[in-house]
């Protein structure tokens, strides 16, 4: 069971904005940044967004990211059918000091 | 470009010992601001962080709560890789297993490994 909560699935339609949420606490989220990571199937996790809000080289700015006290949301618009597949959020615990992803959200492009 | 090549093997018994190593190109297990990472991935599990290594003037480790009492982390800097040890093996440690960077972030990945803990 995953500390960092996020929905199981989320769907939207080419063009269309998503946003998906990844819950945490105080002790990880509310305090350390979250990063987010794409998921192709067969492909090791690529990373998406880093330090809550910040784009590496290479990704469309299409994807953004963004934090609230304990909350933090991915958000994709002009959703395309390419985007179809599993995101997850991940932050340092500092109460376990380890790492933790949340369970990980499969997106559907209808 | 920063590489990481995973080897090992991909069927483990259980109550052995699961190892793998991973050998890096394009940077250096010493790094005084990388940190060296095991992730698993499993169907039941998803991503699962198991530990870490890294130098700041002295070597550290971090190992998850989950692990903690079966995992080693270890450095061979003269190779520039680094291994990690699972003892004790079951089939709930069946997964695909990845060396990862990270710098605050993960941003390297190995190849990935799967590794199917049966008899």
């Amino acid at each position: 069971q995953s500390v960092l909560t996020q929905p199981p699935s989320a769907s939207g339609t080419p063009g269309q904005k998503v946003t998906i949420s990844c819950s945490g606490s105080t002790s990880n989220i509310g305090s350390n940044a979250v990063t987010w990571y794409q998921r192709l199937p067969g492909t090791a996790p690529k990373l998406l967004i880093y330090n809550n809000n910040q784009r590496p080289s290479g990704v469309p700015d299409r994807f953004s990211g963004s934090k609230s006290g304990t909350s933090a949301s991915l958000a994709i618009s002009g959703l395309q059918s390419e985007d179809e597949t599993d995101y997850y959020c991940a932050a340092w615990d500092g109460s376990l000091s380890g790492w933790l992803f949340g369970g990980g959200t499969k997106l559907t492009v209808l | 470009q920063v590489q990481l090549q995973q080897s090992g093997p991909g069927l483990v018994k259980p109550s052995q010992t699961l190892s793998l190593t991973c050998a890096i190109s394009g940077d250096s297990v010493s790094s005084n601001s990388a940190a060296w990472n095991w992730i698993r991935q499993s169907p039941s599990r998803g991503l699962e962080w198991l530990g870490r290594t890294y130098y700041r003037s002295k070597w550290y480790s971090d190992y998850a709560v989950s692990v903690k009492s079966r995992i080693t982390i270890n450095r061979d800097t003269f190779k520039n890789q680094f291994s990690l040890q699972l003892n004790s093996v079951t089939p709930e440690d069946t997964a695909v297993y990845y060396c990862v960077r990270s710098l605050g972030h993960f941003d390297y990945w190995g190849q990935g490994t799967l590794v199917t803990v049966s008899s």
